[in-house]
């Protein structure tokens, strides 16, 4: 079967670092995406590891461990318009399917 | 043009009623995708195009019918809809082993 978990809820403060952790079981797997999404929008793209390791992309950086089936979405300096939900995603059989996780719901407070 | 578009924003519907939604791409992705999303739960799959054929079902009941009248449009028809049927409906497209982009989404609210 497939299964995807990430933590609920996090909180953090404005300008700290934030780490959100993803761990999966899935067949076909090919990459992993993480996906932003504020409330009553559509999901927007962050980012996508297919190798493992480090991809940095400015403030945010992702990491991937195929062999340990396990991802993380680290979030530096945060500011107020980060606090929204963070989805991370398998993709499965090159893009045939993708499973999205539970979602983590991040607040930064002042 | 990155932009996928989807049609209408809001939707009322009685279960009676018969009712579609619609999703338009410029980006020449091959893969395009139906996802249900209810509030403060992760999209959930319901159905897969890839070069205009169905290729995933995820079991959705036969009161959701996908159709994807060319490379660009994505339709969805709706008919005999349940309140529980209530939800933010998003179109996706991909180029296949890359990033999905998502449409605004429509939300459906079945009365």
């Amino acid at each position: 079967g497939q299964n995807i978990d990430q933590p609920t809820e996090m909180t953090a403060t404005e300008g700290a670092i934030v780490q959100i952790n993803c761990t999966y079981q899935t067949s076909g797997f090919n990459g992993l995406f993480w996906y932003q999404q504020h409330a009553g929008e559509a999901p927007t793209f962050l980012s996508y590891n297919v190798l493992d390791g480090l991809e940095e992309k400015g403030r945010f950086s992702s990491f991937l461990s195929r062999s340990k089936g396990y991802s993380y979405l680290l979030l530096k300096e945060l500011q107020m318009k980060d606090s929204a939900s963070y989805l991370c995603a398998a993709e499965r059989n090159y893009g045939q399917n993708f499973v999205f996780g539970p979602g983590t719901r991040l607040s930064v407070l002042p | 043009d990155t932009e996928v578009t989807q049609t209408p924003k809001h939707l009322v519907m009685g279960m009676t009623n018969k009712k579609s939604l619609k999703c338009e791409q410029h980006m020449g992705h091959r893969a395009m995708y139906w996802y249900k999303q209810k509030a403060k739960k992760p999209p959930e799959l319901m159905f897969v195009y890839s070069y205009e054929k169905l290729s995933i079902n995820e079991s959705v009941p036969s009161r959701f019918s996908p159709e994807c009248p060319n490379s660009s449009l994505l339709n969805l028809h709706l008919h005999a809809l349940q309140p529980e049927d209530s939800a933010l409906y998003l179109c996706a497209t991909s180029a296949g082993g890359s990033e999905q982009y998502f449409g605004p989404g429509t939300r459906l609210t079945v009365t």
